[in-house]
């Protein structure tokens, strides 16, 4: 499958506790995208990479969350001090930068904060 | 500030019926479109694009949308609607000038009666 994965599909934690999770893109796209889905709303933009390099965070990137693309490949993103108002599906995407741009959608994490 | 807005929050229509689902869009560029499909518990996939030209644009499982500039709309639409058409459909737009991120509608949830 080459495909983009995230890992993993699901995690329950409780309030206060630190997550991490794992975005595999397509292997030859240089850019990576982190979204967020709450329940009945689309997705929203939280940030993304062009290869190692982070070029926009959004505002609803608190100073909680953090998120990496060490080598240009893979990315995680952190979220310290889990809310319940974490509680979301955490979306990545992968493209190829360029004029026009189609990403592609892993199948989510799923995050519940107790 | 952009956004994208699609003002039917479900629509239930029989099998065989057509479909058309509403978006409509306020942007400070000019826009790439996007429709994308989430079943549930999964992740999203492009149903179709326009980036220039034709304004109506032919996608995967039969679906069509046409970009009207002058209404600041991309509606979706299939002749002829299958149960397996049931699912959430957002709208969506992107421009390279703000570094292709895309920007979600709330999205439609589809029913189909049989």
């Amino acid at each position: 499958d080459t495909g983009v994965s995230q890992d993993p599909r699901h995690k329950i934690t409780k309030r206060g506790q630190n997550v991490t999770f794992r975005c595999d893109p397509i292997s030859e796209h240089n850019r990576l995208y982190w979204y967020r889905q709450t329940l009945g709303q689309g997705p929203e933009f939280l940030t993304y990479f062009q290869n190692e390099a982070q070029l926009e965070k959004s505002r609803l990137l608190s100073d909680r969350f953090s998120a990496e693309r060490p080598k240009g490949s893979f990315s995680t993103l952190e979220i310290q001090r889990t809310e319940q108002g974490d509680s979301a599906m955490y979306l990545c995407a992968s493209s190829l930068a360029g004029v026009r741009n189609e990403q592609f959608f892993g199948p989510g994490t799923r995050l519940t904060v107790l | 500030a952009q956004s994208v807005t699609q003002p039917d929050i479900h629509i239930t229509v029989s099998e065989g019926a057509s479909l058309e689902l509403r978006c409509n869009y306020s942007y400070g560029a000019t826009p790439y479109l996007f429709w994308y499909v989430q079943s549930p518990g999964q992740g999203l996939q492009l149903l179709l694009k326009y980036f220039s030209g034709d304004t109506l644009v032919q996608g995967i499982k039969g679906f069509e949308a046409e970009f009207k500039r002058s209404q600041s709309s991309f509606n979706l639409r299939k002749p002829s609607v299958h149960w397996s058409d049931a699912a959430e459909y957002f709208c969506a737009v992107a421009a390279r000038e703000y570094g292709n991120k895309l920007v979600f509608g709330a999205g439609t949830i589809l029913r189909v009666k049989s």
